[in-house]
């Protein structure tokens, strides 16, 4: 089947290192995206991994692919107070390769302090 | 246009009215999804529209829930006898093409649709 968790709440303070993890089901994805979703926004694509990847990093943000454990995380270095937002992990099953379809997980409330 | 745009903003109906919501995706992007976010939940898929193709409906919840593309590009959702449980934001995305590969997905910023 096709499910992705996350969890939901997460606090950090300014400065400070987050890291919002992710779990899905279908072994068959072949992308694994986190999306963005600041207050009134829509959503916007942050960063992505292709399945055959481990780790992929850009600028500030780490995405580390897990397979065996089918785990995917986020990490946001030096977080900012503009980071806070709901991050959504997102996949695509490969059995949807063909639409581009998006399996989302609930998303993760990231909370910085200043 | 410069991005995804959705009408309304927001949308307050009564129970057991319709209601239609409209997308305009970017120009040229031939694919078209609408989802659902609904309090606490993830982001859920509803339908796919890519070209002239016939549309993915797997994820419309119920025969209530409707979705035309004319044109190739305007998008309109129609939800006929609307529910409470119908409330949620309804978004769309755009994507160059919806086959295979990377395809990254423009999001509008979504209709909030509150069912009295």
């Amino acid at each position: 089947g096709e499910d992705v968790e996350q969890s939901l709440f997460l606090s950090v303070r300014e400065g400070d290192s987050s890291v919002i993890n992710c779990t899905y089901t279908d072994s068959s994805s072949t992308y694994l995206y986190w999306y963005k979703q600041e207050p009134g926004a829509g959503l916007q694509l942050l960063t992505y991994i292709f399945s055959n990847m481990d780790m992929k990093q850009d600028q500030r943000l780490t995405v580390l692919l897990n397979k065996k454990d089918k785990h995917l995380s986020l990490r946001i270095a030096d977080t900012q107070t503009g980071d806070s937002a709901i991050y959504f992990c997102a996949e695509t099953p490969f059995r949807s390769s063909n639409t581009g379809k998006l399996i989302f997980g609930q998303g993760t409330t990231l909370q910085v302090k200043p | 246009g410069a991005g995804v745009s959705q009408s309304p903003s927001n949308k307050v109906t009564e129970k057991g009215k319709d209601v239609e919501l409209r997308c305009d995706p970017i120009s040229g992007h031939t694919a078209l999804y609408w989802y659902r976010q609904s309090l606490g939940q993830g982001l859920e898929f509803l339908i796919y529209f890519q070209g002239n193709s016939a549309p993915d409906k797997s994820g419309l919840p119920s025969d209530r829930f409707s979705a035309e593309r004319t044109g190739g590009s305007v998008s309109t959702l129609t939800i006929q006898r609307t529910q409470q449980e119908d409330s949620a934001v309804y978004l769309c995305a755009s994507s160059v093409t919806g086959i295979a590969v990377h395809n990254e997905q423009f999001f509008g910023p979504g209709t909030r649709l509150t069912v009295l």
